[in-house]
């Protein structure tokens, strides 16, 4: 089974943090892809990522950035943390042009 | 201001009736769909998926129907459960690998 694994389900953090959420697959998945959801708003793509060290900013980038040093691992980074932040976040992989796999998700609040 | 979450679209049937949800897309150029459930703390599993040279695919209880003339996907679920209950989205690709996500429809499943 794909398993895509993100590193805290729960984070709380105050207004001005950098905040690093962190997501592993283990299925050497091409696409890695960060979401938030929103009540309401459905999933918005934040980033994703084709290949290592490549990315193409998804329809809600602003305050956001994103790491891919390894094909397993992709990083989403919040520069310096605000309350609007205040989200449910959501990795996903896949391999090209198939479904994409997702984690349980990461409810960051931010405070 | 603040940005107010938008209602989401519900649907509500008798456990053993058939389910339809619908998703209307604006895309012309996405050629690949997929149908995922997303149940409460979870992330969204994949049900389904069509590519644009099909209109119409069936798994285990469900059948997506694809209209490319009036853009509009349909998930049908035969012999709905209370297990069906959840959120289901509708997500496209245009051959890019960027996976846009609608805003989501909540089915629920009165015994």
């Amino acid at each position: 089974d794909v398993k895509v694994t993100q590193s805290s389900r729960y984070l709380v953090k105050r207004t001005g943090e950098k905040v690093f959420l962190e997501c592993v697959q283990d299925m050497d998945h091409e696409n890695m892809f960060w979401y938030r959801q929103d009540p309401g708003l459905g999933l918005r793509l934040i980033y994703f990522s084709y290949d290592v060290k490549m990315k193409e900013k998804g329809d809600i980038p602003e305050g956001y950035s994103v790491s891919r040093e390894k094909k397993e691992r992709f990083s989403l980074i919040l520069e310096s943390a605000s309350t609007n932040q205040t989200s449910m976040y959501l990795c996903a992989s896949s391999l090209v042009n198939t479904e994409a796999f997702f984690g349980q998700g990461t409810r960051l609040t931010v405070v | 201001g603040e940005s107010v979450g938008l209602h989401l679209p519900t649907l509500s049937v008798q456990e053993g009736d058939n389910s339809i949800i619908n998703c209307a897309y604006s895309n012309s150029a996405s050629d690949y769909f997929i149908w995922y459930k997303q149940e409460s703390g979870k992330g969204p599993q994949f049900i389904i998926d069509i590519r644009s040279n099909m209109d119409k695919r069936q798994g285990q209880r469900v059948t997506v129907l694809l209209n490319k003339t009036v853009k509009h996907l349909s998930l049908q679920i035969a012999a709905t459960q209370p297990g069906d209950s959840a959120v289901y989205f509708c997500a496209e690709k245009d051959g890019s690998e960027k996976l846009v996500f609608g805003k989501g429809t909540k089915l629920t499943v009165n015994p």
